[in-house]
């Protein structure tokens, strides 16, 4: 079945410490994305990125880190400098092009809720 | 920019009765429009789009969102709501690179 994986479902990490959060797509969609989800706010986006080897910053990246050196997969990082990081995590992706036209339709993964103490 | 407005945080609605979750969206040219459902703990679906042609677009579960140019809004309705529909509820707008900027949702409870 294509789809977009998320792994662990639940992740839990002292503070000041480094914490990857993984995101695999089977669907060969080029744009993938992380939002970051919090009671009452809302989707916000973190990180995107369009194409292999290239990504840009959201409206919230500071203290998240991505790399996407395959097309299949876009790790998120969470680092000490994020400075609230308690959180649902939700990673999508979309094919960027359909039938020649823009395509916004997003795909998301089930999603990693992230508790740092 | 584009922005989109849910003004409701949260609705309650009978098991059987009608629904309406109310969507307005601020964006210069054509729009291209989702509704996402999310249950508790999970990812969201894709309930339904609207990127031209008729108005009033059908998606899955039994739902349905108009299109109203003049109002700037995209609600999502449903004519009898069941049990399982209780869920929050996200209506997005597309945005410049291919992104989507979302409302902040609307939780709907479904009352026995």
């Amino acid at each position: 079945d294509g789809g977009i994986t998320q792994s662990p479902k639940y992740l839990f990490r002292k503070e000041g410490q480094n914490v990857t959060l993984s995101c695999e797509q089977n669907l060969n969609h080029d744009a993938m994305y992380w939002y970051r989800q919090d009671p009452g706010q809302g989707l916000r986006l973190i990180y995107y990125s369009q194409i292999v080897n290239d990504f840009q910053k959201g409206d919230i990246a500071e203290g998240y880190s991505v790399s996407r050196e395959k097309k299949e997969s876009f790790p998120l990082t969470v680092t000490s400098a994020q400075k609230n990081p308690t959180a649902f995590y939700l990673c999508a992706s979309s094919s960027s092009l359909t039938r020649g036209r823009i395509s916004y339709e997003q795909y998301f993964g089930p999603g990693t809720r992230l508790t740092v103490t | 920019a584009q922005s989109v407005t849910q003004p409701d945080i949260h609705i309650t609605v009978s098991e059987g009765a009608s629904l309406e979750l109310r969507c307005n969206y601020s964006y210069g040219a054509t729009p291209y429009l989702f509704w996402y459902v999310q249950s508790p703990g999970q990812g969201l679906q894709l309930l339904l789009k609207y990127f031209s042609g008729d108005t009033l677009v059908q998606g899955i579960k039994g739902f349905e969102a108009e299109f109203k140019r003049s109002q700037s809004s995209f609600n999502l309705r449903k004519p009898s709501v069941h049990w399982s529909d209780a869920a929050e509820y996200f209506c997005a707008v597309g945005a410049y690179g291919n992104k989507l900027v979302f409302g902040a949702g609307t939780i709907l409870r479904v009352k026995s």
